[in-house]
């Protein structure tokens, strides 16, 4: 089955500086990887996710980059802001066979004012 | 308001007494399904259902039941909870596939 390894575990960045989140996958079968963002006490919500006919992705200050040869994708937060801090998950979405959505094990991510 | 609810929020049980945790979703979502959340292991999928009456077993589905009677709930069943369920679990919905899921806040369940 698929495996999803994200890095790193936590992340600190002072505030306006840029955080990268990375995830690899296992399985060349998916097609498909979100990333969630987890606030204090909420469940998970959809951000940017990015299909494997596509490299590069954008909206405003996030993006999400996939190399479909390397099997990687990563998260890309520019001009971080306090409200930025939060658990990241990334996920792979499989359509081979049943449909298998496998997410990462989670960023901590804090902006220091 | 679309939306994904989740009762109870909070629970606190005792090893082999049966309870129920309810989902409903107000999108005519296909898909639901029930995760839970550890630290350091992320989330990982319990079991989900692809329509009415269409269950399917996820990563960690020993110790839970789910059914699918209506399309808008999903209810876990933990038949008789162990400590080692003690966790943080999420009802999630989408459409035709399981792409665009959307969690409910969760229930924090510790069972002693």
């Amino acid at each position: 089955g698929e495996n999803v390894e994200q890095h790193p575990s936590t992340l600190s960045v002072q505030e306006g500086d840029s955080a990268v989140i990375k995830c690899t996958y296992s399985d060349s079968a998916s097609n498909y990887f979100p990333w969630y963002k987890q606030e204090l006490g909420k469940g998970p919500q959809l951000i940017i996710d990015i299909r494997s006919n596509v490299g590069e992705k954008k909206d405003q200050r996030i993006a999400v980059t996939l190399n479909k040869t390397a099997k990687h994708f990563s998260l890309h937060i520019t001009e971080t802001q306090p409200e930025d801090s939060a658990v990241y998950f990334c996920a792979a979405l499989s359509n081979f066979g049943n449909e298998k959505l496998t997410f990462g094990t989670g960023t901590r991510l804090t902006i220091i004012p | 308001e679309a939306q994904v609810t989740q009762n109870p929020r909070y629970l606190i049980t005792v090893t082999g007494k049966k309870l129920t945790v309810t989902c409903s979703q107000n999108m005519n979502h296909e898909y639901m399904s029930w995760y839970r959340q550890d630290p350091g292991l992320g989330l990982r999928q319990i079991y989900y259902s692809m329509n009415v009456e269409v269950t399917d077993k996820g990563d960690v589905p020993e110790g839970y039941k789910v059914s699918r009677k209506e399309k808008r709930n999903f209810p876990l069943i933990l038949e008789s909870p162990s400590p080692n369920q003690t966790s943080l679990y999420f009802c999630a919905s989408s459409g035709a596939t399981q792409e665009t899921q959307y969690f409910g806040p969760g229930t924090r369940l510790l069972v002693l």
